[in-house]
């Protein structure tokens, strides 16, 4: 299965955009960028997915490398409730089972 | 609309005790996710359920846990005689259709604690 890379943690100030890196050099060509965060004591949250094209939400936007060998989730105004583990996933053409790794956990401060 | 529910919150078992975990999917959803997480990790897939059928127990312990979707009534996950290391905050997601790149909607986790 094709990995994603990303840090571990990060800090952001309130209001000011937060900026996620993740890299899957090794993303096959059917494979959708998934990500989902989880917030303190509760479960996960969909937040956004591509494939191929830049993609904007209420969330958040993704903004994908044109070789897709790496994606950047950005949330454009950061508030405290967006503390929390984000997670950066692939998933396959073929399944639906969600592969969670370490994810990069963001601290917003006030 | 109602999310994805579970229960119990919050279910606490000794050692060798049956522990059940139950899951109501999303009105209209047919697909049923189970994970679990154990303290300070990431989630990890168990198994992946239809309507009556399970398409993909592949993380799943073989022994000990059981899955089940019933055609009518949520989705049960058991667990026979509990240990310490079962301790962990299991999660049931639900998706309406299997495709890719559909959405998983998460319930708010069932704690589990083995005394």
């Amino acid at each position: 299965d094709a990995k994603t890379t990303q840090p571990n943690s990060m800090e952001s100030n309130e209001e000011e955009p937060v900026h996620l890196p993740c890299n899957h050099s090794t993303i096959s060509g059917t494979d959708y960028i998934h990500w989902y965060r989880q917030l303190p004591s509760q479960g996960p949250e969909y937040v956004i997915h591509g494939l191929t094209s830049n993609v904007n939400n209420r969330m958040a936007s993704l903004a994908i490398a044109e070789d897709r060998k790496s994606s950047t989730l950005i949330l454009h105004r950061a508030t405290l409730r967006d503390a929390a583990v984000y997670y950066c996933i692939l998933l396959k053409a073929a399944g639906n089972k969600l592969t969670f790794g370490g994810g990069t956990r963001v601290l917003v401060k006030p | 609309n109602a999310g994805v529910m579970q229960n119990p919150r919050h279910l606490v078992r000794r050692r060798g005790q049956e522990a059940r975990l139950r899951c109501s999917p999303v009105k209209g959803h047919s697909h049923v996710y189970w994970y679990r997480q154990l303290p300070e990790e990431g989630l990890k897939f168990m198994v992946y359920l239809q309507k009556e059928n399970i398409i993909d127990e592949s993380g799943m312990p073989k022994e000990r846990f059981s899955a089940e979707f019933p055609k009518e009534g949520p989705s049960i996950l058991r667990i026979q005689q509990v240990v310490r290391g079962d301790s962990a905050a299991y999660f049931c997601a639900s998706s309406p259709r299997s495709i890719t790149g559909e959405t998983q909607y998460f319930g708010p986790g069932t704690r589990l604690l083995v005394l």
